[in-house]
């Protein structure tokens, strides 16, 4: 089944120091691969998204993401964290099923960012 | 430019009352999603509209959700005979176009309660 795995519900860093948001995903072809992130009492907002070409996206806010696909992974990272990034961190992946295009969404990363 | 945007953004209901939740989607874009997410949970994929294509509705929960999109614009999500497990917060999102490349835009959503 094609799918895409969040495998930590929470991360908590310290302001100024690298974070890393996991996500693996599980999909026959080619992947598509997206993060979005959810503000509180907000919609989602795209972040950023492989496609193809370079396995380093780089994408809003100072993101960026590596894609690796010997370990099917697609996490995103920051060098330096901060308060503000402190949200909900989806991972997707768009994949065909039916003959329609779908979006599936990982179950969310919290990631709290403390001074 | 403008966003996505959903009505309302809040709506309380009493249990087997229909509700009707709207969606404007971004000028132009041609497919327009909805999804569900409830309390601590990811998004839950309920229906796909891309052109004139038929819809798929592959994860409406029930045969009391349905939608239509008038006008290859404004869409409406109608739940029948609400339950209490439909409370959620509905989020209607758009793209470009339907292919596999194109990011969604998110609305704000509509936080449903049903009493």
């Amino acid at each position: 089944a094609q799918s895409v795995a969040q495998p930590e519900d929470q991360v908590n860093v310290a302001e100024g120091n690298p974070l890393t948001v996991k996500c693996t995903y599980s999909v026959s072809g080619n992947p598509y691969l997206f993060w979005y992130v959810q503000y509180p009492n907000r919609g989602l907002q795209f972040l950023l998204k492989y496609i193809t070409g370079d396995n380093l996206v780089k994408g809003s806010y100072g993101f960026e993401a590596e894609f690796n696909k010997s370990q099917t992974s697609f996490h995103l990272k920051k060098p330096s964290a901060l308060v503000s990034d402190s949200a909900l961190y989806f991972c997707a992946v768009r994949v065909v099923s039916g003959g329609y295009n779908k979006l599936i969404f990982g179950a969310g990363t919290r990631l709290a960012v403390h001074p | 430019g403008a966003g996505v945007s959903q009505s309302p953004s809040n709506k309380v209901t009493e249990k087997g009352k229909d509700v009707e939740l709207r969606c404007d989607p971004i000028s132009g874009h041609t497919a327009l999603y909805w999804y569900r997410q409830s309390l601590g949970q990811g998004l839950e994929f309920l229906i796909y509209f891309q052109g004139n294509s038929a819809p798929d509705k592959s994860g409406l929960p029930s045969d009391r959700f349905s939608a239509e999109r008038t006008g290859g614009s404004v869409s409406t999500l109608t739940i029948q005979r609400t339950q209490q497990e439909d409370s959620a917060v509905y989020l209607c999102a758009s793209s470009l176009g339907g292919g596999r490349t194109y990011e969604q835009y998110f609305g704000p959503g509509t936080r449903l309660t049903v009493t």
